[in-house]
């Protein structure tokens, strides 16, 4: 089982559509997860932090779910800007400062 | 703040040849690494350091080397180019476990 996994998608949606996105991960005892953005032929960068509170900016809102051991990203009313590939980000407690990747998601927002 | 600087943005190799990508940055963070993105495909750690003076290998590592004589700086090693080799490759950093990375902008390296 990898240890991040994701739906790599491509998910179609149309302008001000609400998407979601999960996120699974294997080690129970994770303590830090991220969302990242990569746009094509880019470098990832961070989208936001994900809190056990959970915690929104602005049309995103991500949540953890630790008994499940996953991680949700939510895009309201979308954007042709939010075409990307979102990439799930977890920091496995027991190796040091490494994150884990997960393999990414394409979103891709048509007109 | 220019963040993490990675030289050069492209580089055609042939097999066998040698060469150095450079990373810096500029946010005095302990923490970098250096990452291989192939097409399609998540990130895979090659390297890692934690600090000047202390490196590590990640996932990756076979056909790469590394130094850390800076904060600052993080270069990689690429001895005997292979086609295998052709990838995206990115340099991170970050000060602590509690936060995200801040990536270069990569390099395109492709091995003929």
């Amino acid at each position: 089982r990898k240890e991040v996994e994701q739906d790599p998608g491509p998910f179609n949606v149309p302008e001000g559509a609400t998407v979601a996105f999960n996120c699974t991960y294997s080690n129970s005892a994770s303590q830090s997860f991220f969302w990242y953005r990569q746009d094509c032929r880019k470098e990832p960068k961070l989208l936001m932090s994900v809190y056990s509170s959970g915690n929104e900016d602005g049309r995103f809102t991500a949540q953890l779910n630790r008994a499940s051991q996953y991680i949700s990203l939510l895009i309201r009313d979308s954007k042709l800007s939010d075409s990307a590939t979102y990439l799930c980000v977890v920091n496995p407690s027991n190796a040091g400062n490494m994150l884990t990747f997960g393999g990414g998601t394409r979103l891709m927002v048509k007109p | 703040n220019a963040g993490v600087t990675q030289t050069p943005k492209f580089r055609i190799l042939k097999i066998g040849q040698s060469m150095t990508l450079q990373c810096t940055q500029d946010m005095n963070h302990n923490y970098m690494y250096w990452y291989r993105q192939d097409p399609g495909m998540g990130l895979k750690l090659i390297y890692y350091s934690v600090g000047a003076g202390i490196t590590d290998k990640g996932e990756v590592p076979n056909g790469y080397n590394v130094s850390r004589s800076t904060t600052e700086d993080f270069p990689l090693r690429l001895e005997l180019a292979a086609p295998s080799q052709t990838s995206v490759y990115f340099c991170a950093s970050s000060r602590a476990r509690e936060n995200g990375y801040t990536f270069g902008s990569g390099t395109r390296l492709t091995v003929v």
